[in-house]
Formats: structure tokens, C-alpha cells, sequence
């Protein structure tokens, strides 16, 4: 079975950075991988598919990259609502969950 | 617009076994997939299991042996069924759409003896 480790865990960012989380596949998935933000007391929402397709609606300051075992999200000039867990997926076959990262701000 | 509604007992006995319903409208199950999806309290999110829209199932190693995903397509209706359950069941059960994008607001669901 397919095993996604997001790193870090957490993160403390202040408005306007940038920041990058990790996604780590332990095979090669191609570019099956989507990104999904999820805020407390909400059903996650999706951002990025295939690895690198922002869907509708998502702010182009959210990016997605990566191929085979090693994806990232970045966010480009992060906002005060940007504060949430994100959690990459394995999609296609095993639709596998990384554990997420909880971005926060200081 | 695609709507999906996840609907459960709110209480469960351990060893007993979980039904928690979700009802469609926008889109027809038998051209699209619907998931299943949990959230234990303060963890993160575990696939369950999808039933697709020739009605074929694929579902969560950890999880195939006490699972079962099915539908009634003239309710449009997706069931997910667990049998032996646990407190460590306990979560948020959501359904969404195939694709991933249209998910319901989920159910709480507490196991407890």
C-alpha cells in the first residue's frame, strides 16, 4: 500500500511569505496527487489537481509541483484565510491521505 | 448544482454496526463515483472506500473487511455500512462526489460502549 508523509506538520508563517509544504509518496504515483484545504468545522476543498492544475476558483497565489514520489504546495504571499490544514491525496487506485500540515499565522 | 448530504445515527454502540446514508442531487450515480471519507476527532482524513458508476466498488485495505459501500440510483442514494465497530470509529463520515470536488458537510458519528 501507497504511504503519503506530508512534512512539516506545522508551520507558522507570517502574512506575505511564502511557504512550501511537502508531500512524499512512497512510490511512484505519476502526477495523481491532489491538494485539498480544510478549515475547522468545514469539509475539505479542493485546490490542486493532477499535481500542478489549480482548480476553478483558487487563488493563483496556490501552486502545485511535483512528479513520481516528491510533490509541494506553495503559496505564494500567504493571507490571513490561508490559515488551515492542507493535506495531499493519492488519487486514482487508493485514494491514500497524507497526514497533513497545519499552517498558521503568526 | 451538485448537493450531497450525509445522514447517521449519531450513536453507536461498539460491536454494533454503522449506517450512515448520503443523498445526492445535481449529478446521477451511475455516471459518477461517490466516496466515502472520515475524520477521527483532531486527526486527519482517511479514505473509506468509492463506489463507482457502474455500481463496481474499490475500498480501503485497512478497513475491506468490516466495509460495504452500495446505492439505490432511483433515491440517489449512497449507503455505507460498517460492522465491529470500535471507539476508535468514531469520526466525521463524508461523502463526496467522484471527482472531489462537491463534498458534503459530514456527520458526526460516536462509537461508544
Amino acid at each position: 500500500n501507497i504511504v503519503m508523509t506530508q512534512s512539516p506538520k506545522s508551520m507558522s508563517i507570517s502574512v506575505g511569505d511564502r511557504v512550501t509544504m511537502n508531500c512524499k509518496a512512497s512510490q511512484n504515483v505519476g502526477n495523481n496527487i491532489a491538494w485539498y484545504q480544510q478549515k475547522p468545522g468545514q469539509s475539505p476543498k479542493l485546490l490542486i489537481y493532477y499535481a500542478s492544475n489549480r482548480y476553478t476558483g483558487v487563488p493563483d497565489r496556490f501552486t502545485g509541483g511535483g512528479y513520481g514520489t516528491d510533490f509541494t504546495l506553495t503559496i505564494n504571499s500567504v493571507q490571513a484565510e490561508d490559515a488551515a490544514f492542507y493535506y495531499c491525496q493519492r488519487i486514482y487506485n487508493s485514494w491514500t491521505f497524507g497526514g497533513g500540515t497545519k499552517l498558521e499565522l503568526k | 448544482q451538485v448537493q450531497m448530504k450525509e445522514t447517521g445515527p449519531g450513536l453507536v454502540q461498539t460491536t454494533q454496526t454503522l449506517s450512515v446514508t448520503c443523498t445526492v442531487s445535481g449529478f446521477s450515480l451511475t455516471s459518477y463515483g461517490v466516496h466515502w471519507v472520515r475524520q477521527a476527532p483532531g486527526k486527519g482524513l482517511e479514505w473509506m472506500g468509492i463506489i463507482w458508476g457502474d455500481g463496481s466498488t474499490n475500498y480501503n485495505s485497512a478497513l475491506k473487511s468490516r466495509l460495504s459501500i452500495s446505492r439505490d440510483t432511483s433515491k440517489s442514494q449512497v449507503f455505507l455500512t460498517m460492522n465491529s465497530l470500535q471507539t476508535d470509529d468514531t469520526a466525521v463520515y463524508y461523502c463526496a462526489e467522484g471527482t472531489m470536488v462537491h463534498w458534503g458537510q459530514g456527520v458526526m458519528v460516536t462509537v461508544s460502549s
